[in-house]
């Protein structure tokens, strides 16, 4: 079965730190564009960052720049995302998925459950 | 940044009536355009991509038509478990934008 699933979430502080993590499973990773969405409680979805195969192209949208990082490690079938300066506005879930690309960019598939990032003092 | 509107932003419906959802783009899109599902606690779920391509597992009774800046997602027949919330997505250029939404409720 074709699975991602985050961990990693938790209370942090305002201006702390925290990785999250997503491991797949029944397929391999390096074989894919991959991207991190969030959702703060009770709004919309919110694109946060996306990296290709190999770990060399990265996108962020600007909220996160300078602050999160997006990075893959092929060999163990992960994705992560290193928060820094964490803001109450951060709190969020925060799904991994990975992309539908084609002959073009066509949205996202296969996602995970989310993992919960709540910054708060 | 591209910025997507959701009309209407809720709606109520019945079981069996037809569905339109508008998602309208502030520039030309061409047809990079998703829409998802998401239930309560539960993670989004493609079910159109390209436009008007129906995502593989979904019911055809899904169908998504559009270019440029004015899309549509329609389901011809509501059924119980499609009560959820629905995102369109632009993939055109960066940062990639998701809709507001459009929650639909039982009437």
């Amino acid at each position: 079965e074709v699975q991602l699933v985050e961990s990693g979430g938790g209370l942090v502080q305002p201006g702390g730190s925290l990785r999250v993590s997503c491991a797949a499973s029944g397929f391999t990773l390096s074989s894919y564009w991959m991207s991190w969405v969030r959702q703060a409680p009770g709004k919309g979805l919110e694109w946060v960052a996306n990296i290709n195969q190999d770990g060399r192209e990265k996108h962020y949208v600007d909220s996160v720049k300078g602050r999160f990082t997006i990075s893959r490690d092929n060999a163990k079938n992960s994705l992560y995302l290193q928060m820094n300066s964490l803001r109450a506005e951060d709190t969020a879930v925060y799904y991994c998925a990975s992309e539908l690309r084609l002959w073009g960019f066509f949205g996202m598939d296969v996602w995970g459950q989310g993992t919960t990032v709540t910054v708060s003092s | 940044d591209i910025q997507l509107t959701h009309s209407p932003s809720f709606l109520s419906a019945s079981v069996g009536d037809r569905v339109t959802i508008t998602c309208r783009a502030s520039q030309g899109i061409s047809s990079y355009l998703a829409w998802y599902q998401q239930k309560p606690g539960k993670a989004p779920k493609l079910l159109i991509y390209a436009a008007s391509t129906l995502q593989s597992g979904v019911p055809s009774r899904f169908s998504g038509s559009g270019s440029g800046t004015e899309f549509t997602l329609t389901i011809s027949s509501l059924q119980p478990e499609d009560f959820a919330t629905y995102y369109c997505q632009q993939l055109n250029s960066y940062p990639l934008t998701f809709g507001g939404g459009t929650k639909v409720e039982i009437k």
